[in-house]
């Protein structure tokens, strides 16, 4: 069965510094990858998601993410913050065959100071 | 906004009684999901309908329905219901029945169960 890892609950990183989300996977072969954003009150919103080719994915609001094989994980980054980012991520995996379908993540917290 | 839409936004309700949760999905698209978000289980995918028919089921309870009209919006029906059936209920859309496209989630309607 698949599954998903997110270490880190809660990042608290300074307005302006890069971020790095991390996430990790368990899947028998190469999964559908997707990372999830839920601002507080509202429903999740579909940052970027990979399928297959290139190993580095760019999604909306200049966030981007890194497909590595070996490490099995798709960790999420942003060059520089800002105030509005402060939300929660989810990185959830989807399965390839039959009905396999998406598995989230338990979701890191993100706090922006400034 | 999404553009999808749930209601209510807020149900609170007591154990054993039936609730009945509305989901109307973007203008054009097919497909329904109805997702569960609680502290214990974390965000989880209960079942998707396509156009009316039934496409996929996840961790869904018997005690739980869904059916899509042929307006193409949909509801969720839980009945006896019991303390730890309290979270955030999402419904999101998209246009075809492959759950790897975009979904858009509404805002959840949140069910306390007292």
């Amino acid at each position: 069965a698949q599954s998903v890892t997110q270490p880190d609950i809660h990042i608290t990183v300074s307005e302006g510094a890069s971020l790095e989300l991390r996430c990790n996977y368990s899947y028998g072969a190469t999964p559908y990858l997707f990372w999830y954003v839920q601002s507080p009150g509202q429903g999740l919103q579909l940052l970027l998601k990979y399928f297959s080719g290139d190993t580095l994915v760019q999604g909306i609001k200049g966030f981007e993410a890194e497909f590595k094989r070996s490490q099995s994980s798709f960790n999420l980054r942003k060059p520089s913050v800002h105030w509005s980012d402060a939300a929660e991520y989810f990185c959830a995996v989807g399965g390839r065959f039959g009905n396999e379908k998406l598995t989230f993540g338990t979701g890191t917290r993100l706090t922006i100071i400034p | 906004d999404s553009g999808v839409t749930q209601t209510p936004k807020h149900l609170i309700t007591a154990t054993g009684q039936r609730v009945t949760l509305r989901c109307s999905p973007r203008s054009g698209d097919l497909s329904v999901y109805w997702y569960q978000q609680s502290l214990d289980q974390g965000l989880q995918f209960l079942i998707q309908y396509y156009n009316g028919e039934e496409r996929a089921k996840g961790n869904i309870l018997e005690r739980f329905s869904a059916q899509q009209f042929p307006d193409l919006h949909s509801e969720l029906n839980l009945s006896s219901l019991e303390l730890g059936d309290s979270a955030l209920y999402f419904c999101a859309s998209s246009d075809s029945g492959e759950y790897t496209d975009t979904q858009y989630f509404g805002p959840g309607t949140r069910l306390t169960v007292l």
